[in-house]
């Protein structure tokens, strides 16, 4: 069973523009939501994360919006950059589990 | 922040063989995990491994297929045995930050089994 959800699958996205990835999750007791960003033949790399106890967390560029209503959460790339360009996954995990549970994955692909 | 390696980087094995991979972390931390990643597709945990006790294998995951020690706080083994096709994947393994949920990834492993 699949508790997080992501798209789109892949993004292509101007130069400048700003990219949104979604992810819905389905566990109401993950506590924990980071964003990773990989590039091809490298680990995934910590972005940015949350908790549900906040409803948006900017950092540089990168801002995530969290509704814990709708169980939903995204990522915003502001001013998207060609060196953006890689695999973003979304993520969540349970405070005393630790272990992440992935989304899918999306390609992001910035034009220059 | 913590920083990972892991030995080998990429290995093609013929099917039927065994594969150990090291994890090797440079400050001491409790928990380890590693996932695999089939090619173009999201990580899946195969199993979380703590210094001192046995590692806990996620559903689909068993022991015999893929063997893990902990014999410290900065090391870690993952072993695929008895490999098929269907085995080739990247190997990764995390540590979790020092108090807090934050997860450090190594660079993987690249499994080909021919």
């Amino acid at each position: 069973q699949q508790q997080v959800k992501q798209s789109p699958q892949s993004l292509i996205v101007q130069k400048g523009g700003i990219s949104i990835i979604n992810c819905a999750y389905e566990n109401t007791a993950f506590d924990y939501f980071p964003w990773y960003q990989q590039f091809p033949g490298k680990g995934p790399a910590l972005l940015i994360a949350i908790r549900p106890d906040v409803s948006e967390k900017k950092e540089g560029r990168f801002t995530i919006s969290f509704n814990k209503s709708a169980k939903q959460f995204s990522l915003h790339i502001m001013d998207s950059q060609p060196g953006d360009s890689a695999t973003y996954f979304c993520a969540a995990s349970l405070g005393g589990r630790r272990a992440l549970t992935f989304g899918s994955g999306t390609r992001l692909q910035v034009q220059p | 922040s913590a920083v990972i390696s892991q030995k080998p980087s990429r290995d093609i094995c013929q099917r039927g063989t065994s594969l150990t991979i090291q994890c090797q972390v440079d400050s001491q931390v409790t928990m380890m995990f590693w996932y695999r990643q089939q090619p173009g597709q999201s990580l899946t945990l195969i199993a979380t491994a703590n210094q001192g006790s046995e590692a806990t294998y996620e559903s689909g995951f068993v022991i015999d297929k893929f063997p893990i020690s902990r014999p410290n706080l900065t090391f870690s083994t993952l072993t695929v045995s008895n490999m098929s096709p269907e085995d080739s994947s990247i190997y990764l393994c995390s540590v979790e930050g020092s108090g807090s949920n934050t997860q450090y990834f190594g660079p993987g492993t690249r499994l080909t089994v021919l």
